[in-house]
C-alpha cells in the first residue's frame, strides 16, 4: 500500500528553527509536495521537489532523497504566523496525490 | 499564482436538503478538478476526481449518487451534496491542478447539516 508518514505535532520557539520530516512509500514517484493549512482554511502550496537536493523559498526550504524516501521541510526564524499544520504529499505514478496526515506546528513565544 | 475560487465559504442547511459547492478557476483552465473533505485534525481525503466534459471518477467508499459532480466547463466544477446527513457534516475543499507541478486549492466550504 501507499504509505506517507509525518509527526503528529511538534512544538518550537518564536525566532528558532524546526524541521519537519515526512517518509514515503509510494506506487511511482512524480514529486513532494509540502503545503501550509491553517485552522479552518486551505492548504496553501509552500514547495516542490522532484530532485535529489535541497530548495530554498526564503524562510523556508524543503529536501527530498528520493533514493531514501525521504524529505523535510525546514522553517527558520519561526513566527507566531508560522502554527499551522504542514501537510507533505507525493505524486504517484497515476499522478495521484497521496496525502500525510500533516504535521502540527505550535510555535511558542 | 493560479485562483481557484470555491463558494461558499460557509452552509448551514438542514437534513434531507441538497446543498451545491461550486468551485472555478479564475485565470486558468482546468480539465482535472479534485474534491476533497477533511474532518477535524485530519488530512485530506480524497473524494472525487472531476473530469471536463466526462463522469467523475469516485474513491472507493464514496456514493456517487450521494456526492453529485458536474464538470461543465474548462473553468466550473460543482458537487452537489443530495439529501444531506448530519454525518455529512464536513470541510469540503476543491483544488485544480495546473501542469503536474502545484495543485491549487479553493478557500474550502465549512458545511453543517443540522
Amino acid at each position: 500500500g501507499q504509505n506517507i508518514d509525518q509527526p503528529t505535532e511538534m512544538t518550537a520557539t518564536e525566532g528558532a528553527i524546526v524541521q519537519i520530516n515526512c517518509t514515503y512509500q509510494t506506487s511511482g514517484f512524480n514529486g513532494l509536495f509540502w503545503y501550509q493549512q491553517h485552522a479552518g482554511e486551505a492548504p496553501t502550496f509552500l514547495s516542490y521537489n522532484v530532485l535529489d537536493g535541497l530548495e530554498e523559498k526564503g524562510r523556508f526550504s524543503s529536501f527530498l532523497s528520493r533514493s531514501k524516501g525521504y524529505s523535510y521541510l525546514l522553517l527558520k526564524e519561526l513566527q507566531m504566523k508560522d502554527s499551522a499544520s504542514y501537510l507533505c504529499a507525493v505524486l504517484d505514478s497515476n499522478y495521484q496525490l497521496i496525502w500525510g496526515a500533516g504535521t502540527k506546528l505550535i510555535i511558542k513565544p | 499564482g493560479a485562483v481557484v475560487s470555491q463558494h461558499p465559504s460557509r452552509v448551514i442547511c438542514k437534513s434531507g436538503t441538497s446543498v451545491k459547492i461550486e468551485c472555478r478557476s479564475l485565470d486558468f483552465q482546468a480539465t482535472t478538478m479534485f474534491w476533497y473533505r477533511q474532518f477535524p485534525k485530519q488530512s485530506l481525503m480524497l473524494m472525487a476526481t472531476s473530469n471536463e466534459g466526462s463522469k467523475a471518477t469516485y474513491e472507493q467508499g464514496v456514493e456517487k449518487d450521494k456526492f453529485l459532480i458536474n464538470h461543465a466547463s474548462l473553468t466550473l466544477s460543482t458537487l452537489t451534496v443530495t439529501s444531506a446527513h448530519p454525518e455529512d457534516s464536513s470541510f469540503y475543499i476543491c483544488s485544480a491542478r495546473q501542469g503536474v507541478t502545484e495543485a491549487f486549492f479553493g478557500q474550502g466550504t465549512r458545511l453543517t447539516v443540522v
